[in-house]
């Protein structure tokens, strides 16, 4: 399984653009690149996927470079409910034994006012 | 309905007792998980259920038994629990294994004293 490594924390304000990058230098051919949110108490919620280049949904963009030994979630425009962990997580989406849906350390990202 | 049930939502139980964490989902979907959470810390994977039948089991000590009575219904029976075992208790469900869009129940907070 490729092992992930992301920042332990990062602070922002109101309004900016939050970029957090993992780096998951052993992926597989066949892997893709998942991130999920959770707040304090709560079970982690999926944000969004992918496997190369650009993906965007209403939530996030995901951003994935062609060696795709890192990726980077964009939260843009982060309000204060927007403070939560955000995991990164890899796996082979077609191997059901060799995808654990194991999570990382994962960055603690604190809006502030 | 996309939602994953946990009941119930707090426990506390001595180390003698017998309690069941109780989970549940109609979404349909074919993979169960159960992940325990210490404070601070990422989601640990304990057990995962593919179709019904148990696919993986991280080594977790026997005083935790999963059961999976039918494809909705996910049940963690404990007993003779130690007080390290104080966490959060997620459960998550996904189409299939292998598919790391997954959803998760709000956990259930067990305090053992």
């Amino acid at each position: 399984l490729a092992k992930t490594t992301q920042p332990i924390s990062m602070d922002s304000y109101e309004g900016q653009e939050v970029n957090i990058t993992c780096s998951h230098n052993n992926i597989a051919t066949n892997d893709y690149i998942t991130w999920y949110q959770q707040f304090p108490s709560q079970g982690p919620r999926f944000i969004i996927q992918g496997y190369k280049t650009k993906v965007t949904n209403e939530v996030a963009s995901l951003f994935i470079p062609a060696d795709r030994k890192s990726s980077t979630l964009s939260l843009p425009r982060v309000s204060l409910s927007d403070t939560a962990v955000y995991y990164c997580l890899v796996g082979d989406l077609k191997t059901a034994a060799g995808n654990k849906l194991t999570f990382g350390g994962g960055t603690r990202v604190l809006v502030k006012p | 309905d996309t939602e994953v049930t946990q009941t119930p939502k707090h426990l506390v139980m001595g180390m003698t007792n017998k309690k069941s964490l109780k989970c549940e989902q109609h979404m349909g979907h074919r993979a169960m998980y159960w992940y325990k959470q210490k404070a601070k810390k990422p989601p640990e994977l304990m057990f995962v259920y593919s179709y019904e039948k148990l696919s993986i089991n991280e080594s977790v000590p026997s005083r935790f038994s999963p059961e999976c009575p039918n494809s909705s219904l996910l049940n963690l029976h404990l007993h003779a629990l130690q007080p390290e075992d104080s966490a959060l208790y997620l459960c998550a469900s996904s189409p299939r294994q292998g598919n790391t869009e997954a959803f998760f129940g709000q956990g259930t907070r067990l305090t053992v004293v």
